[in-house]
């Protein structure tokens, strides 16, 4: 079946700075990929959504200079949380899909980010 | 854009009885609608789904019903044991290639008494 490999699954970091999360797709062309944030006890929220090749379109809401998303590949997108601070502290997820929609969305096994 | 509500938020049931939650969606335009599974921590899981030409889905103790005219959607769990015990969300999306989107119910923490 479809897999998404999502990294890292934790991360720690200092008020100010960047941390990358990547996600990839392992057996199928990632066309799409959406970006979650999930709070303690709350819904999954989309944040952004791109597709290969394309700007990333963000959510109401949602600053697109602070959470840099690339997907330069069909197998690759990263979100990059810039001059993250405490409240930037979540659990990110990705979730991709082909073109056609044949493995639904598929979900990276998401990544803890505490900001300290 | 699509809005996406569920209920209950919390819901306990005894072992061995049947529990439903239930979602409404607000965008017409939606044809796809999953069911997750989420455990503390993890990425959740696709346990059923169900598409706008189908108004029933069945596998095993889960079954999922479709209301299209009044826009809501069930999960419902028969003979309900303890690893059932999660929180469960809805969601809603249009399945088509550039107009995806999958939005996610509020969420119902489903807990099941030994």
């Amino acid at each position: 079946g479809a897999v998404v490999s999502q990294h890292p699954s934790w991360v720690i970091c200092k008020s100010g700075t960047s941390v990358k999360i990547e996600c990839r797709s392992l057996d199928f062309q990632a066309t799409t990929m959406f970006w979650y944030r999930q709070f303690p006890k709350q819904s999954l929220m989309l944040m952004a959504t791109s597709n290969e090749g394309s700007k990333a379109t963000y959510e109401q809401g949602v600053e697109k200079d602070k959470f840099l998303i690339n997907h330069a590949s069909l197998t690759l997108s990263t979100l990059t949380v810039t001059s993250a601070h405490p409240e930037d502290s979540s659990f990110y997820i990705c979730s991709a899909r082909d073109r056609q929609g044949s493995y639904g969305y598929t979900f990276g096994s998401g990544t803890r980010l505490t900001v300290v | 854009g699509e809005n996406v509500e569920q209920h209950p938020s919390t819901l306990s049931v005894q072992e061995g009885d049947s529990a439903v939650i239930k979602c409404t969606y607000s965008d017409s335009a939606s044809n796809y609608f999953p069911w997750y599974k989420q455990e503390l921590g993890k990425r959740p899981q696709l346990i059923i789904d169900i598409r706008s030409n189908v108004g029933e889905k069945k596998d095993q103790r889960i079954a999922v019903t479709l209301n299209k005219t009044a826009k809501h959607f069930s999960l419902h769990i028969t003979e309900t044991q303890p690893e059932d015990s999660a929180v469960y969300f809805c969601a809603a999306s249009i399945s088509h290639f550039g107009n995806e989107k999958l939005t996610f119910g509020t969420g119902t923490r489903l807990t099941i008494i030994p």
